[in-house]
């Protein structure tokens, strides 16, 4: 049973430039969950899809966007990349927009130099 | 808006032994889900246990157990025979009913000392 498969591990990138990092959710699953944890945070909500549309947005700027493919795996990009965007990504997938428990990737450790 | 708090940001427990990990939140909603996730080095985020807001009785899961008060927005979590594996942070999250995004405390690291 795959879980939550995110990639890359880690990425190094500078000031300005763009990001994609990706989620393939647990099988099974159809909602996809992206949030920001900082270095010693917890993670903070940036948005969610179901159906291939966005359904909720945290407070995050309009740099942040994603998507979601027919296949339930998702997508997020980051444009404009700031020092302050250096954190751990995190992809969460669920079933359903329901309140049962989301399951976690290992995230994507994103640097800004 | 929806808020957690843990004031612990970190404990120490004695393998065998039985600590307790703080948390309070504030919500205006009457309906909403609580939970604990424990995150070690490894990064992935693992669900520890569940409680649903409208459920009086504890949520227990093993060793795991929690101390949910609604009238005081508390929702400990109780951890008995401590194992050097439970070594990790923990995050208490919230979530309402029908909206699906968590809202996560700043977390508790937890150290087991052999």
């Amino acid at each position: 049973d795959a879980g939550v498969t995110q990639s890359p591990t880690h990425l190094i990138k500078t000031r300005g430039q763009q990001v994609t990092l990706r989620c393939s959710p647990k099988s099974g699953h159809d909602t996809v969950s992206w949030y920001q944890q900082a270095l010693g945070q917890g993670p903070q909500f940036i948005f969610q899809y179901y159906e291939e549309e966005e359904r909720q947005r945290g407070n995050f700027p309009d740099r942040f966007s994603g998507h979601q493919f027919p296949n339930y795996s998702s997508e997020l990009n980051v444009n404009a990349l700031l020092l302050g965007d250096s954190a751990l990504y995190l992809c969460a997938s669920s079933l359903g927009l329901t309140n049962q428990p989301q399951h976690f990737g290992d995230g994507t450790r994103l640097s800004i130099l | 808006a929806q808020t957690v708090t843990q004031s612990q940001p970190e404990m120490s427990v004695q393998e065998a032994e039985t600590v307790t990990l703080s948390c309070t939140y504030d919500t205006s909603e009457s309906d909403y889900y609580l939970f604990w996730y424990k995150q070690p080095p490894s990064r992935q985020m693992i669900l520890v246990i569940r409680q649903e807001a409208y459920k009086q009785q504890n949520a227990t899961e093993n060793r795991f157990s929690v101390n949910f008060q609604k009238a005081a927005k508390s929702f400990s979590l109780k951890i008995s025979d401590s194992q050097l594996g439970d070594a990790a942070m923990y995050f208490c999250a919230i979530s309402g009913w029908g909206t699906y995004k968590y809202i996560f405390g700043t977390g508790t690291r937890l150290k087991v000392l052999a």
